[in-house]
C-alpha cells in the first residue's frame, strides 16, 4: 500500500477554510484515496473518498489533480468541534480494508 | 442505525493474565476487522473476518492473540497470555462489503496491562 506524507500539525480559526494536503507520490492505478477523522478516545471516521478529479459530500472536499500524487482535504469554514486529528490513506480496491495509518495531521481550531 | 460496540471500553489487567475483547458489528455488516494502536505507535491492521472466516490474519502479533467470530455475528478476540507491549488501544470495524466500501469503526478498548 502507498505510503502517505502529511503535516502533522495545523492550526486554524473557527470559520475558516482549511487545507489539509496529503502527498502519495507511489499511488498505484487502482488505488483509492480516503480520509478519516478521529477524535480523542473515539474510533476513526470516515470521511470523503475519492480516485480522481473532485468529490464533495455534506461535510469536505477532496481534491485530487490528474498525477494523483497528491490530495487535498478541503472543510470549509471549521467550527471548534473539528479539532481532531485527520488521517490520509491510500490503497487498492480489493485491499482497501487493510488500511495503513500514518501519524495523521492534528488539527487545532482555535476561536 | 447503531454502530459498532465495543466492549469493555477500558480494561486494566496483570502481565500474565488473560483477556478477551467484544466487538458488536453494525447488523449485516459481513466484513469485520480488528486493527490497534500499541503505545507511541500507529493505527495498524490485525485481522479480518468475512462472515465467521478469516479472510486475513496477517497483522496478527504472535499467537497469544485469538480471535474468533461464531456465527458471524460479534467477535471476541482474546489475548492469552497478556504482555506489557499489548497494551494499548484496539479497535473493531466492519463494513456492508469490501472494495471501495469505507469502514466504520467503534470507540475502541484501551487495554492497560501492569
Amino acid at each position: 500500500l502507498a505510503k502517505t506524507t502529511q503535516p502533522i500539525s495545523m492550526d486554524s480559526y473557527e470559520g475558516q477554510e482549511v487545507n489539509i494536503t496529503c502527498s502519495h507520490n507511489n499511488i498505484a492505478t487502482n488505488d483509492y484515496i480516503t480520509w478519516y477523522q478521529q477524535f480523542p478516545s473515539q474510533g476513526p471516521r470516515f470521511i470523503i473518498q475519492g480516485y480522481k478529479t473532485k468529490v464533495t459530500n455534506e461535510v469536505a472536499s477532496l481534491f485530487i489533480p490528474a498525477d494523483r500524487k497528491s490530495s487535498t482535504l478541503s472543510l470549509p469554514r471549521v467550527s471548534l468541534s473539528d479539532t481532531a486529528v485527520y488521517y490520509c490513506l491510500v490503497g487498492d480496491v480489493d485491499s482497501s480494508y487493510k488500511l495503513i495509518f500514518g501519524s495523521g495531521t492534528r488539527l487545532l481550531v482555535r476561536p | 442505525e447503531a454502530g459498532v460496540t465495543q466492549f469493555p471500553s477500558h480494561s486494566v489487567i496483570e502481565k500474565g493474565q488473560t483477556v478477551t475483547l467484544r466487538c458488536d458489528p453494525i447488523s449485516g455488516h459481513d466484513n469485520l476487522y480488528w486493527y490497534r494502536r500499541v503505545m507511541g505507535k500507529e493505527i495498524k491492521f490485525l485481522l479480518h473476518f468475512v462472515k465467521e472466516s478469516k479472510q486475513d490474519e496477517s497483522g496478527m502479533p504472535n499467537n497469544r492473540f485469538l480471535a474468533e467470530r461464531t456465527g458471524g455475528t460479534y467477535s471476541t478476540l482474546k489475548v492469552q497470555p497478556a504482555e506489557l507491549e499489548d497494551s494499548g488501544v484496539y479497535f473493531c470495524a466492519s463494513s456492508p462489503r469490501q472494495g471501495s466500501s469505507p469502514l466504520h469503526f467503534g470507540n475502541g478498548t484501551r487495554l492497560t496491562v501492569t
